[in-house]
């Protein structure tokens, strides 16, 4: 198993505030996805990125990969309370097609 | 969009019954998918990846004789929870591999709640 460790693992803040997420391993992976996910739900797809210093902007969320693939970081800026949920890392490491999850990061906005 | 649904959304059943939970790949084929759990506010464990005709791999850990796993179609694995046991509650979440899209991109279904009583 691929250790992917996530901090902060809980985090408030009020709306319209910036936040950063992080997603680090001492592993290197071949490709790494931020999922969102809402009680009761599946994770749903955000972004993967797949090449070392990528950068992908999503409206008000901007995600990086780290220059080595080890890592990656989530920043969003002027949450909403509609950001609200568990957010995921999760990588695919060189060999093999599975992913292995993050320790997650569960985010409240407050209006 | 890439649809992956799971069937039934949540389950009680009692303990020492088995209980098969299904997950399908409605608008593309899948060779390969995925079972996870997951626990109250922790993250998702990959619990053992299922390829289309052969039998499925466990992670380290994970008892293959309790979950057992079938791969019949390029649309439809399921897990089978056998002699379940009150520890055995818990959020289990398929996805799948839509392998013709370059970057491994995995699409998840709403979960499946168990409850052993």
């Amino acid at each position: 198993t691929q250790l992917l460790e996530q901090s902060p693992q809980f985090l408030s803040i009020q709306e319209g505030e910036n936040l950063t997420v992080y997603c680090n391993s001492s592993s290197v992976f071949s490709s790494l996805q931020w999922y969102r996910q809402e009680p009761g739900e599946g994770p749903v797809l955000l972004v993967t990125v797949v090449t070392g210093g990528e950068v992908k902007k999503l409206k008000r969320l901007t995600f990086q990969f780290g220059d080595a693939r080890k890592d990656s970081s989530l920043h969003i800026t002027a949450a909403q309370p509609g950001d609200t949920g568990l957010y995921l890392c999760a990588g695919a490491p060189n060999t093999g097609n599975q992913f292995y999850f993050g320790t997650g990061t569960s985010l409240t906005v407050i209006p | 969009g890439a649809v992956v649904s799971q069937h039934p959304s949540w389950v009680i059943c009692k303990s020492g019954t088995s209980v098969k939970i299904e997950c399908r790949s409605l608008d593309f084929q899948a060779t390969t998918m995925f079972w996870y759990r997951q626990f109250p506010k922790q993250s998702l464990m990959l619990m053992a990846t299922s390829n289309e005709g052969s039998k499925a791999t466990y992670e380290q850990g994970v008892e293959k004789d309790k979950f057992l796993i079938n791969h019949a179609s390029l649309t439809l694995s399921t897990l089978t929870v056998t002699s379940a046991h009150p520890e055995d509650s818990s959020f289990y979440i398929c996805s799948a591999d839509r392998t013709s899209v370059p970057g491994y991109e995995q699409y998840f279904g709403p979960g499946t709640r168990l409850t052993v009583t």
